[in-house]
């Protein structure tokens, strides 16, 4: 079945500076993604989403660029905190499954004070 | 809005025993609620999707007999671990969605099984 990676991979940066949270899709057919935090022991929350007739939208301190083709999405951060270290997923659906949603392998963000 | 609760937070159980974990959506009704089961740092894998009322859809690898899930009403949904062994040690999250929003999960804070 379709996967989004395999491994967690890690980013480190400093406060005050964005950050830059990728991930890679592979199912063309998904038409609606999301970000979500996950912080140590708890359950994933709800960061922003995207439908696949857009390329950017923009939240609180956060962007998200979908670029269908090459099947790439990212998570931008402004102006990182301590607060924002997690792990990061993002998270594909496709119509004909709407409400299903299959979860990618997750970046951990650590930020240096 | 739109709270998801789990209980218990943590459990920890005899190998050869069967742990229930509940998940409930405080303030919604949620038709549908979803069960993930997750690793140490690996991502959320799910399990099942169970709609209220009716019986749930295991994803492929899925022991529908090993993992019983019930949702017999649009606040309550249940995952029993049936004779659970050390390798069922896990996270398990839940998460809920209502049929006006079918897009949008709401996450429990999860449990954290340990089979001794």
């Amino acid at each position: 079945g379709e996967s989004v990676g395999l491994h967690l991979p890690t980013l480190s940066v400093q406060e005050g500076d964005n950050s830059i949270i990728n991930c890679a899709y592979s199912n063309s057919a998904s038409d609606y993604f999301i970000w979500y935090k996950q912080e140590s022991g708890k359950g994933p929350q709800f960061i922003i989403d995207i439908r696949s007739n857009m390329d950017k939208r923009q939240g609180q301190r956060v962007t998200v660029l979908l670029n269908k083709t090459v099947k790439h999405l990212s998570l931008q951060i402004a102006a990182t905190q301590p607060g924002d270290s997690a792990v990061y997923f993002c998270a594909e659906g496709t119509k004909t499954s709407y409400d299903k949603v299959i979860f990618g392998p997750g970046t951990s963000l650590s930020v240096i004070p | 809005g739109a709270v998801v609760s789990q209980h218990p937070s943590r459990v920890i159980c005899k190998s050869g025993t069967s742990v229930k974990i509940e998940c409930r959506s405080l303030d919604f009704q949620a038709t549908t609620m979803f069960w993930y089961r997750q690793f140490p740092k690996q991502s959320l894998m799910l399990m099942a999707t169970s709609n209220e009322g009716s019986k749930a859809t295991y994803e492929q690898g899925v022991e529908k007999d090993k993992f019983l899930i019930n949702h017999a009403s649009l606040t309550l949904s249940t995952l029993t671990v049936t004779s659970a062994h050390p390798e069922d040690s896990s996270f398990y999250i839940c998460s809920a969605s209502w049929r006006g929003k079918a897009d949008t999960q709401y996450f429990g804070p999860g449990t954290r099984l340990t089979v001794l």
